[in-house]
């Protein structure tokens, strides 16, 4: 079946320094992946989304990188805060419309 | 712009009841998309309503089920609670199956 995996379970950095979060994912039909960050007691948010049809997008003080070839997605936060502590996932859409979100990273920033 | 409600936020039942969750999509929003959270896991596609109709499905039990009204607002039903329904439940909307998508709070259930 689909899986989508994280590599760290846990990460923790200090304020100011730039986090990377890693995301392997299975299925080489997936065409759509997003990162989410979720805050305690809350929903998902949205971060940022990237295609197949793609290898980087930036947002604002973030970055998703896909590397197709080993199947692998990751998130970079730079100059991570305090409030980006939270847990992020990264999800991805196969044909069908299926969802598939992975395991989650717990990001801890240490001021 | 109103974002994605849920309701209602807490909800406790017994083993075998039955059990209604509501969500409100997102205004401009046609797609609904249920999923479970287990503590300490990431979400879990249930499935998918796109005007009106199933248009994806994870691999949850039929007891599972789903509606979408004209104004694209959705219930979640759950027949048959068992222990391990227990979860966070989390409605998102988006503007077709394939485009992003925004999440409501959720709906906490605990199943005694």
């Amino acid at each position: 079946g689909e899986s989508v995996g994280l590599h760290l379970p846990t990460l923790s950095v200090q304020e100011g320094d730039n986090s990377i979060i890693n995301c392997a994912y299975s299925n080489s039909a997936s065409d759509y992946f997003i990162w989410y960050k979720q805050e305690s007691g809350k929903g998902p948010q949205f971060i940022i989304d990237i295609r197949s049809n793609m290898d980087k997008r930036q947002g604002q003080r973030v970055t998703v990188l896909l590397n197709k070839t080993v199947k692998h997605l990751s998130l970079q936060i730079a100059a991570t805060q305090p409030g980006d502590s939270a847990v992020y996932f990264c999800a991805e859409n196969i044909p069908g419309n299926q969802f598939y979100f992975g395991t989650g990273t717990s990001l801890t920033v240490i001021p | 712009e109103t974002g994605v409600t849920q309701s209602p936020t807490h909800l406790i039942k017994t083993r075998g009841q039955q059990v209604t969750l509501r969500c409100s999509s997102q205004s401009g929003h046609n797609t609904v998309s249920w999923y479970q959270q287990a503590l300490g896991q990431g979400p879990q596609f249930i499935f998918q309503y796109y005007r009106e109709e199933e248009n994806g499905r994870g691999n949850f039990p039929p007891r599972f089920s789903g509606l979408q009204f004209p104004n694209y607002s959705s219930e979640l039903n759950v027949n048959a609670l068992e222990l391990d329904d227990s979860a966070l439940y989390l409605c998102a909307s988006s503007f077709g199956g394939m485009e992003t998508q925004y999440f409501g709070p959720g709906t906490r259930l605990l199943v005694l």
